[in-house]
């Protein structure tokens, strides 16, 4: 069974203050997606990373994927109380279904 | 809205009975993916159908069944249920595989009592 870690589990920050958020893997994914959750809803898709290396920035979000695409991390710059969720990743392991992190749950207070 | 709905929206029901949870996906996604959301086990995925048909099974228990009708609605069957059993179930959908990434429903909240 693949497994996908995130960390921290849990982060509580203030506005304005820079974090990351760690995926790892002892598997190799074909691609690898980011989700946000927010209380009372279903995931939404940021953004998928494809080619091992690969640097996608959305806004202030920037999502890595690491060169053995083994692991990828997310970059949020400047965070603000909407960033509030759980930020789940997502491997593809090309067996007809994605395989969740176990998700880091961020809280980002004004 | 994100274009794929689930029915009801909560659920309490007692230890032993049988319910059936309703999706419908985005239009035009022809798979639909069953994956249960507990606060110890995060998103665990439970089955994928593809136009009508099973593609790929996770950790579904025997007491749970599912199948995508030709109007390509999913529903999620769960019977004889127990206290473990609590938890969201979300359904989600997407135009192919995995790869292009999925949309989710806003979920279903079981509670066994």
């Amino acid at each position: 069974t693949q497994l996908l870690e995130q960390s921290p589990q849990f982060l509580s920050i203030q506005e304005g203050e820079n974090l990351t958020v760690y995926c790892n893997s002892s598997s190799v994914f074909s691609s690898l997606q980011w989700y946000r959750q927010e209380p009372g809803e279903g995931p939404v898709l940021l953004v998928t990373v494809v080619t091992g290396g690969e640097v996608k920035k959305l806004k202030r979000l920037t999502f890595q994927f690491g060169d053995a695409r083994k692991d990828s991390s997310l970059h949020i710059t400047a965070a603000q109380p909407g960033d509030t969720g759980l930020y789940l990743c997502a491997g593809n392991t090309g067996f007809q279904k994605l395989v969740f992190g176990t998700g880091t749950r961020l809280l980002v207070s004004p | 809205d994100s274009g794929v709905t689930q029915t009801p929206k909560h659920l309490i029901t007692a230890t032993g009975q049988r319910v059936t949870l309703r999706c419908s996906p985005r239009s035009g996604d022809l798979s639909v993916y069953w994956y249960q959301q507990s606060l110890d086990q995060g998103l665990q995925f439970l089955i994928q159908y593809y136009n009508g048909e099973e593609r790929a099974k996770g950790n579904i228990l025997e007491r749970f069944s599912a199948q995508q009708f030709p109007d390509l609605h999913s529903e999620l069957n769960l019977s004889s249920l127990e206290l473990g059993d609590s938890a969201l179930y979300f359904c989600a959908s997407s135009v192919g595989g995995t790869a292009v990434g999925y949309t989710f429903g806003s979920g279903t909240r079981l509670t066994v009592v």
